[in-house]
């Protein structure tokens, strides 16, 4: 139990268009998301936190309007790079908590490789 | 602010040896700890957590930690590595109430076969 999945593994795009993240919680009901970028050999940097139904809270130095968090199901959270440039190419990973099986617990999707040209 | 310090950038070993990587945090209340594995290519993977009670936990693959409170330490161990250890240890606390995960920074451990 406790699945998440992220879609797509891996995005290449072209500077100046928007990509889309989605991140599903497969077997639980996700009352929190987070999204974390991970550069190359570095650590994660939380980004943001949703819950479900309002609006995300974005850790300082994080643009709210280029980073575009949804929440919008118990089960989904989606990311939206906007007008993406290639210094926002990384490693996008998130995380789901829910009420059972652990609430302090926070589950790891796979991530999503963006590279942008 | 809560922060994690982990000491060991790289530590390379032998299979067969023991290992020990550090893991202090910064935050005075009640915390929950966890440690990650990170192995190439892979995403993260839960190696063990302490939420309260034994502050000696033990996780998957003969990996225990220890939490010594008075010390704001969350030791990872394994007495005896074996080649497929080779990944990335990330050490990571969440402050009781809150819903922020910290990471350190991480380890990066190479086993020598």
């Amino acid at each position: 139990g406790a699945v998440v999945s992220q879609h797509p593994s891996r995005v290449i795009c072209k500077s100046g268009t928007s990509v889309k993240i989605e991140c599903r919680s497969l077997d639980f009901q996700a009352t929190t998301m987070f999204w974390y970028r991970q550069f190359p050999k570095q650590s994660l940097m939380l980004m943001a936190t949703s819950n479900e139904g309002s609006k995300a809270t974005y850790e300082q130095g994080v643009e709210k309007d280029k980073f575009l968090i949804n929440h919008a199901s118990l089960t989904l959270s989606t990311l939206t790079v906007t007008s993406a440039h290639p210094e926002d190419s990384s490693f996008y990973i998130c995380s789901a908590r829910g009420r059972r099986p652990g609430y302090n617990e926070q589950f790891f999707g796979p991530g999503t490789r963006l590279t942008v040209l | 602010a809560q922060s994690v310090s982990q000491h060991n950038h790289h530590v390379i070993l032998s299979e067969a040896a023991s290992l020990e990587l550090g893991c202090n945090y910064s935050y005075g209340g009640t915390v929950n700890l966890f440690w990650y594995v990170q192995y190439p290519g892979q995403h993260l993977q839960l190696l063990l957590k302490y939420f309260s009670g034994d502050p000696l936990v033990k996780g998957i693959k003969g990996f225990e930690a220890e939490f010594i409170k008075s010390k704001f330490s969350f030791n990872l161990r394994k007495p005896s590595v074996q080649w497929s250890d080779t990944a990335e240890y990330f050490c990571a606390v969440n402050a009781g109430n809150n819903n922020d995960m910290r990471f350190g920074a991480g380890t990066r451990l190479t086993v020598k076969p």
